[in-house]
């Protein structure tokens, strides 16, 4: 079946260290994203990434890095740098459709909890 | 920038019943996409519905339909025959038709969401 993968469904980290979240989606989509979600605030943007090699920040990048060397992945590092990691994260995919639409398809999300 | 409004943080219906989710946005672009997407406990996003902003006519999917009104700033999600099913966090977002670097200019903007309970 194709889709988007994320592991772990849950992941727990101390405070300090550095930790990766795992994105791999088989739709050979261009683009893939990363989302923060905390309660009450909605999905925020923190990279994307429209191509091979390229990524951008979105609006929350600040402690977070990313890369994209495979169509298929777009792991995001949480560094120590990022003041309250705990949060859900999700990751999603999109493919550009006529008239300029892109469908964005999501993973079913890595929930991170540091102490 | 762009930005969307939920601005109801909770809602409930019974079941059966029909119930209306409330988006405000605010924007200068004329051509944009609006959304609908709904997370269920399990916490997938799931796509309920788009509207193209260039259409007038309001999109419809099965018991879901919606009421855009463009001037107003409006896109507002009407449920009907609720089901327990239904009962979900609901995001409206908005999405620019421009890909600007720098920024989260042509990609989602999502709202705050608006919590569903589904009595039975």
């Amino acid at each position: 079946d194709g889709g988007i993968t994320q592991s772990p469904k849950y992941l727990f980290r101390k405070e300090g260290q550095n930790v990766t979240l795992s994105c791999e989606q088989n739709l050979n989509h261009d683009a893939m994203y990363w989302y923060r979600q905390d309660p009450g605030q909605g999905l925020r943007l923190i990279y994307y990434s429209q191509i091979v090699n390229d990524f951008q920040k979105g609006d929350i990048a600040e402690g977070y890095s990313v890369s994209r060397e495979k169509k298929e992945s777009f792991p995001l590092t949480v560094t120590s740098a990022q003041k309250n990691p705990t949060a859900f994260y999700l990751c999603a995919s999109s493919i550009a459709l006529a008239g300029g639409y892109y469908e964005q398809y999501f993973g079913p999300g890595t929930r991170l909890t540091v102490t | 920038a762009q930005t969307v409004t939920q601005s109801q943080p909770e809602m409930s219906v019974q079941e059966a019943e029909t119930v209306t989710l409330s988006c405000t946005y605010d924007t200068s672009e004329s051509d944009y996409y609006l959304f609908w997407y709904k997370q269920p406990p399990s916490r997938q996003m799931i796509l309920v519905i788009r509207q193209e902003a260039y259409k007038q006519q309001n999109a419809t999917e099965n018991r879901f339909s919606v009421n855009f009104q463009k001037a107003a700033k409006s896109f507002s999600l009407k449920i009907s025959d609720s089901q327990l099913g239904d009962a979900a966090m609901y995001f409206c977002a908005y999405r620019s038709l421009k890909m600007n670097y720098g920024g989260s200019q042509g990609n989602l903007i999502f709202g705050k969401g608006t919590k569903l309970s589904v009595k039975p």
